[in-house]
């Protein structure tokens, strides 16, 4: 079974540019999370879709972060304009439904913003 | 505010050791509570507990709740080279009518196993 795919693997970019990462779950999975990990911290949610519907941006900056799933599969995560602080390491996990606890990360892609 | 904490931060032991890595919780809602070993890639799902003192095994490992005393604990027994890794303990939580909302991470242990 093919895990969660992300791209681009690495980016660095200088501030107040825009980055765009993609992301392609399992198949079949219903539930995809973004999470952003900051070096030496534990991942945080920005947003959690349940096929193409949002169930919880909370966390997400939406000055300059926004997300999208249009076709409940695939998604992608924008980031415009970038700051220093915005260096992390972005995962991508999906779940088969939404009452499952099991999270399948993909491998990240990781921001430098210089 | 949710918070989930992990002890210690970081670790160094030598093969053969057994350790145990704590996580404790403070969250409203708690659905349940999963430990997740991250390498230098993806974290990897270890465990999801969800009922106090069931002990959960796989292998050299094993963990169980305590949701009276809110913490978990996961053993790695005759440690090897290879769970050198860092080891993530998070906390799902139960939205509205009960389906499974955001999982709160802690900052995770670190555990460096020596030859």
């Amino acid at each position: 079974e093919a895990g969660v795919a992300q791209s681009p693997r690495y980016k660095i970019i200088e501030k107040r540019q825009s980055v765009a990462f993609w992301c392609n779950p399992i198949s079949g999975h219903a539930t995809l999370y973004w999470y952003q990990q900051i070096l030496g911290q534990g991942p945080k949610l920005l947003i959690q879709f349940q096929n193409n519907g949002v169930v919880d941006d909370s966390q997400l900056p939406k000055d300059r972060f926004s997300a999208e799933r249009l076709k409940g599969v695939d998604s992608t995560l924008k980031i415009q304009p970038a700051k220093l602080e915005d260096s992390a390491v972005y995962l991508c996990a999906s779940s088969l439904g939404f009452n499952t606890g099991e999270l399948f990360f993909g491998e990240g892609s990781r921001l430098t913003v210089l | 505010e949710d918070k989930v904490v992990q002890s210690p931060l970081s670790l160094v032991v030598h093969e053969g050791d057994t350790v145990t890595l704590n996580c404790s919780y403070e969250v409203t809602n708690f659905r349940s509570l999963l430990w997740y070993k991250q390498e230098k890639k993806a974290p990897t799902f270890l465990f999801m507990l969800t009922s106090s003192g069931i002990e959960k095994k796989s292998g050299r490992l094993s963990s169980i709740l305590d949701k009276k005393e809110l913490f978990s604990i996961l053993n790695i027994t005759a440690t090897q080279t290879g769970d050198s890794a860092v080891y993530l303990c998070a906390v799902s939580l139960m939205n509205y009518g009960g389906s499974q909302g955001n999982l709160i991470f802690g900052k995770g242990t670190k555990l460096s196993v020596k030859p």
